[in-house]
């Protein structure tokens, strides 16, 4: 089945040690998303990618970065992980073609991150 | 600005009984989508229903129906025969459009549904 696919689901790192974060999808959608998500609130968007396009929310902090070395792979590097950063992080992939305006995001089952 | 409202934080029901969350939403769009997701405790996002602002058509899959009113800015999501396995929460979304003519989903603050045996 095509799906969206995230490991671990459960990652522990140390404060201050960076972690990456990956997400792959088997739909073959053009656009990629990480959404951060902390207890009992609505995922955040940090930043999306529209082919190679990179797309930054003005509020995600420089902390986070993002990869995507292809149409298949999109990677969340976390550089110095503080634990406000503890949170639920989740991929989701649409897809958009010319004159295709409509979409609906499909997510992968998440990683929680947890920060020691 | 645009903006999602799911008013009721947490709904508790016991098996069997309907239940109803709502969701109001403000947009100055003439063109967008609303949706609805589903996450259970494993944390995944489920898709349940993706609606464009021109189908004011109410929607019916299984126990699940949604009613969409643009008069009332409503795309409330009715549960029928509420079972266990519905307990998880429900997330009301609306697609704001972006550069490039794709979108960016605004969620609402969510509704813990809660399912009793």
């Amino acid at each position: 089945d095509a799906m969206v696919i995230q490991n671990p689901r459960y990652q522990v790192t140390q404060f201050g040690k960076p972690v990456t974060l990956s997400c792959s999808q088997t739909l073959n959608h053009n656009v990629m998303y990480w959404y951060q998500q902390k207890s009992s609130q609505a995922p955040k968007l940090l930043f999306h990618y529209y082919d190679k396009d990179f797309n930054n929310e003005a509020d995600t902090p420089d902390n986070f970065q993002s990869r995507r070395p292809n149409t298949s792979f999109c990677f969340l590097d976390i550089r110095s992980p503080g634990l406000g950063d503890a949170a639920m992080y989740l991929c989701a992939t649409s897809r958009v073609g010319q004159g295709f305006r409509e979409e609906t995001q499909y997510f992968g089952p998440g990683t929680r991150l947890l920060v020691l | 600005a645009q903006k999602v409202t799911q008013a009721q934080t947490e709904i508790s029901v016991v098996e069997k009984e309907d239940v109803t969350l709502d969701c109001v939403y403000e947009t100055r769009d003439t063109t967008y989508y609303l949706f609805w997701y589903k996450q259970p405790p494993s944390g995944e996002l489920v898709f349940l229903i993706r609606r464009n602002s021109f189908d004011e058509q109410n929607e019916i899959s299984g126990r699940y129906s949604w009613n969409f009113q643009k008069s009332t800015s409503s795309f409330n999501f009715t549960i029928t025969a509420s079972q266990v396995v519905d307990s998880a929460v429900y997330f009301c979304a609306l697609s704001e459009a972006i550069i490039g003519g794709y979108n960016k989903l605004i969620f609402g603050a969510g509704t813990r549904l809660a399912v009793h045996p």
